[in-house]
């Protein structure tokens, strides 16, 4: 059974560029949810998405946005990129009510 | 807003001792969910253990068990016959909702067990 996964593994993108990275959950899971880790920092919530809705969302502009696919796998799309948005995503899945789990994380570079 | 501290940035510990990592966490939520995760180098977030804050009784994994002092709104991590692959960054999480709601965590404790 495939557990979480993310891609692209890393990215390196320029100011003012927009980004898109890309979660599947664990099978059987049916939310997603998303979290930003600076470096040497634990990781900030984003948003998490269920039923291709966006159920939560933590402290964090609008630049960022989501997307769930009828196959609950998910996308992350970042516009206007700032150097401060270098860091590692995370993506992790749960079935409601249970606990969350990672992916392996995508790392970008904003240069 | 709820908040989560690790007042340890870093721990050293030899190979076969016990260890304890500490959080405290702020909430005025009545209902709500602990966790310790580990993250290693290879960045993967693991899961190791949890605790509802309805029950009593400290959850125990394994080599890992947890002290949770609700009144104290205190969680830590002890950890008993360290190995060398417990060397990892560990996360206390925290989330008021069923679970499976937004974690929030701390900043993280980074353990080095040596041979």
């Amino acid at each position: 059974d495939a557990g979480v996964t993310q891609s692209p593994t890393h990215l390196i993108k320029t100011r003012g560029q927009q980004v898109t990275l890309r979660c599947s959950p664990k099978s059987g899971h049916d939310t997603v949810s998303w979290y930003q880790q600076a470096l040497g920092q634990g990781p900030q919530f984003i948003f998490q998405y269920y039923e291709e809705e966006e159920r939560q969302r933590g402290n964090f502009p609008d630049r960022f946005s989501g997307h769930q696919f009828p196959n609950y796998s998910s996308e992350l799309n970042v516009n206007a990129l700032l150097l401060g948005d270098s860091a590692l995503y995370l993506c992790a899945s749960s079935v409601t009510y249970n606990e969350q789990f990672f992916g392996p994380g995508t790392r970008l570079t904003v240069l | 807003a709820q908040t989560v501290t690790q007042s340890q940035p870093e721990m050293s510990v030899q190979e076969a001792e016990t260890v304890t990592l500490s959080c405290t966490y702020d909430t005025s939520e009545s209902n709500y969910y602990l966790f310790w995760y580990k993250q290693p180098p290879s960045r993967q977030m693991i899961l190791v253990i949890r605790q509802e804050a309805y029950k009593q009784q400290n959850a125990t994994e394994n080599r890992f068990s947890v002290n949770f002092q609700k009144a104290a709104k205190s969680f830590s991590l002890k950890i008993s016959d360290s190995q060398l692959g417990d060397t990892a960054m560990y996360f206390c999480a925290f989330t008021s909702g069923g679970g499976a709601d937004g974690l929030t965590f701390g900043k993280g404790t980074h353990l080095i067990i040596q041979p």
